[in-house]
């Protein structure tokens, strides 16, 4: 399988569960982004890895928990959400930190919907 | 505050018409700027980008111009075709630093 992809596609769940994001990228890049793209805004930059290590975390509440094994997993660990936190969760990777502000390559999302 | 600004929402244009979406930035320190195109269900893709040193860049039907005194710039795509119909994201980086700031994005529809 090739590019970045993400499971799963679809995810309802409730303010008290537990529930995670995964993401993998097959491109061979060396970091890896989670954005929030609710409707009618900007995608929103919220966590940053670069070779596993976290390198940005744009103020984002700590309900939202990102982990980073290897360089091409990424993961988002959610619980308690609000349901202001439904929205699209999509993960990108670049060849490495210094090319993230070049071209960045997107998995195709996780629509997420909060109850 | 938000630094790159799509004011259009959406757009509508007849096949074989040009489509012209626009976007403006507020951060001059802003050197590279890139337009990503989004179909429902898919992740954004790439499609063209240009360098502050340039003031067009062009890659078959897609051409991409930039206007740095207005902190604006443009696509153009001609001829449209219906498969064009998308969501288009502009975006904007300062080299070097390591990230991306997107637009709110433009749906496009391409009417037949």
């Amino acid at each position: 399988e090739t590019g970045v992809t993400q499971t799963p596609r679809h995810l309802v769940m409730g303010m008290t569960n537990k529930k995670s994001l995964k993401c993998e990228q097959h491109l061979g890049h060396n970091a890896m982004y989670w954005y929030k793209q609710s409707a009618k805004k900007p995608l929103e930059l919220m966590f940053v890895y670069s070779l596993e290590e976290r390198v940005e975390n744009n103020s984002v509440p700590s309900r939202f928990s990102p982990e980073c094994p290897n360089s091409s997993h990424l993961f988002l660990h959610l619980h308690t959400l609000q349901p202001e936190d439904s929205a699209l969760y999509l993960c990108a990777s670049s060849q490495d930190l210094e090319r993230g502000g070049e071209t960045q390559y997107f998995g195709p999302g996780t629509r997420l919907l909060v109850l | 505050d938000q630094q790159v600004k799509q004011n259009s929402p959406s757009l509508s244009v007849q096949e074989g018409r040009i489509s012209i979406l626009n976007c403006d930035y507020t951060n001059s320190m802003f050197d590279y700027f890139l337009w990503y195109k989004k179909y429902p269900a898919e992740g954004p893709t790439f499609l063209i980008s240009i360098s502050s040193i340039k003031d067009k860049n062009e890659d078959g039907r897609f051409t991409v111009f930039l206007n740095k005194s207005a902190k604006h710039l443009s696509l153009h795509i001609v001829p449209s075709q219906p498969g064009d119909s998308a969501v288009y994201f502009c975006a904007a980086s300062i080299q070097g630093a390591q990230k991306l700031v997107f637009g709110q994005g433009t749906r496009l529809t391409i009417n037949p």
